[in-house]
């Protein structure tokens, strides 16, 4: 069975810098690419990040390029977003999903989110 | 990288069939077949129910279909159900730069 586990949310102040972590199981990691999407309270979806599978290939959306790196590393089955410069406006779930062999493909099945709050 | 365009609400009747929207560009849904639509109950986490445009993931019900004309995707649910009420998110591969974009969802009440 699949599982993704996200960590590393919590409160940080505008400015400020955190880590997410996603370990995953169930599958074979380095098989395929990770995607991160985020849901602001109440919004919809944004398409943040994809990593190819052997983390050679990286991607971001407009919002986040410049301040945000995805990296994985496969022999420990773990995704990471390192997120910078942080705004309140990246108030939101981050959900860890697992995408397919290529990259373009659809992010396919969803973790169960960590929250990130930026506020003073 | 604007968001692909899609209605705020739809809602059908028990049995009937709605159509969702997905509009976005010739750089994105109009030039790939990589558009995908997501289901996601409330306090649930999304479940893609479409792929490459009119695909079924594996468990997928056959009442859930998807097509593409132009730069519009559509998502369609027939014999509607009142456990399809939730809200329904399309997404586009959009080349290399932008990458990927989401619709703004589409909430589904079933009547």
């Amino acid at each position: 069975e699949v599982q993704l586990v996200e960590s590393g949310g919590g409160v940080v102040q505008p400015g400020g810098s955190l880590r997410l972590s996603c370990s995953a199981s169930g599958f074979t990691f380095s098989g395929y690419a990770m995607h991160w999407v985020r849901q602001a309270p109440g919004k919809g979806l944004e398409y943040v990040s994809t990593i190819s599978r052997n983390g050679g290939s990286a991607f971001y959306a407009d919002s986040v390029r410049g301040r945000f790196t995805i990296s994985r590393d496969n022999p420990m089955n773990t995704l990471y977003l390192q997120m910078g410069s942080l705004r309140p406006g990246d108030t939101a779930v981050y959900y860890c999903v697992k995408g397919d062999v290529v990259v373009v493909a659809a992010p396919a099945y969803w973790g169960q989110g960590t929250l990130v709050t930026v506020s003073s | 990288q604007s968001a692909l365009t899609q209605p705020a609400s739809v809602s059908g009747s028990p049995g009937q069939s709605i159509t969702i929207s997905c509009t976005g560009t010739s750089s994105d849904v109009g030039d790939y077949n990589l558009v995908a639509w997501y289901q996601q109950h409330p306090g649930k986490v999304p479940k893609l129910i479409i792929y490459e445009v009119s695909k079924r993931p594996s468990g997928v019900s056959y009442r859930f279909s998807g097509s593409k004309s132009g730069n519009t995707a559509s998502l369609t649910i027939s014999g509607l159900q009142a456990e399809d009420e939730a809200d329904y998110y399309c997404c586009s591969y959009a080349g290399s730069v932008s990458f990927r974009l989401f619709g703004g969802g589409t909430r589904l009440t079933v009547l």
